[in-house]
C-alpha cells in the first residue's frame, strides 16, 4: 500500500457508541493530522502531531481522543458524540508539520 | 492571523473553455503555497507546491502561479474530469496550514 489510507470509509455510531478512526501512512513522513470537513465549510483542524507528539490542539471537545502510537499510525478516539459531529474526517500527513499534506480518502462519519 | 480567499465560489465553464481560479491571501512569512483538488466525498489530491513569487508550476491542463498577495489556476481546455473543488492553502512560519473555502468546478459537455 502506498498513501495515507484511512478506516473505515463510512460510520454510523449512536450518541451513547464508542468507536475509534485509524490512520495509516506509508510515506515516511513525520507529521500527521486529523482534520474535520463539514458541508460547505473550509477544513477545520482538529490535532497535529509531530514526531509523534501532539503540537497542536483546536479546542477540539474531549469526546475526540487523539491518539499517535508511532509515526506511521494515528487514530481518533469517539465517545458520546453529538449529531453535529457528523462529517467528514480527514486524516493526513506531511514531511514536517507546515509542508504539504497528502490526504487520505477519508471516513464519513454518521452520528444518530 | 493567516487568511486565504478564493473567488469565485464557483465556477460553470463548457468543455474547451480556458479560465483562471484567484487565490488571495496574506501569510506571515509565507513557507509555501499549495493547491489541492478536491472529490466530493473524498480527501484533497495535492497538486502542486508554489513557494516564491514568480514561480509556476504546470501539470497536463492546470498551470499554477504566484505573486506576492495571489496565486491562480489555470485550467486551459478543460474537460468534464477536471470537475471537482480546487483548494488553496498557505503556510508561513507559524508552521500552520490556513486552507481556503474553495473554488467548485463543473465542466459541461
Amino acid at each position: 500500500e502506498t498513501g495515507v489510507t484511512q478506516t473505515p470509509r463510512h460510520l454510523v455510531m449512536g450518541m451513547t457508541n464508542k468507536k475509534s478512526l485509524k490512520c495509516e501512512q506509508h510515506l515516511g513522513h513525520n507529521a500527521m493530522y486529523w482534520y474535520k470537513q463539514s458541508a460547505k465549510k473550509p477544513l477545520e483542524l482538529m490535532f497535529v502531531y509531530s514526531l509523534e507528539e501532539r503540537v497542536e490542539n483546536n479546542s477540539v471537545p474531549s469526546r475526540f481522543s487523539p491518539e499517535c502510537p508511532n509515526s506511521s499510525h494515528l487514530f481518533l478516539h469517539l465517545h458520546t458524540l453529538q449529531p453535529e459531529d457528523s462529517a467528514l474526517y480527514l486524516c493526513a500527513s506531511s514531511q514536517q508539520h507546515g509542508t504539504e499534506a497528502f490526504f487520505g480518502q477519508g471516513t464519513r462519519l454518521t452520528v444518530v | 492571523e493567516d487568511q486565504v480567499t478564493q473567488s469565485p465560489e464557483a465556477l460553470r465553464l463548457q468543455e474547451g473553455e480556458s479560465s483562471s481560479l484567484n487565490c488571495s491571501y496574506t501569510v506571515s512569512g509565507l513557507r509555501g503555497l499549495f493547491w489541492y483538488r478536491q472529490d466530493p466525498g473524498k480527501g484533497p489530491e495535492f497538486l502542486f507546491t508554489l513557494y516564491s513569487a514568480g514561480e509556476e508550476k504546470e501539470k497536463e491542463r492546470l498551470k499554477a502561479t504566484l505573486t506576492k498577495k495571489e496565486s491562480f489556476l489555470h485550467i486551459t481546455a478543460p474537460k468534464p474530469e477536471d470537475s471537482a473543488t480546487y483548494l488553496c492553502v498557505v503556510t508561513g512560519t507559524a508552521s500552520k496550514l490556513t486552507f481556503g473555502t474553495g473554488t467548485r468546478l463543473q465542466v459541461t459537455l
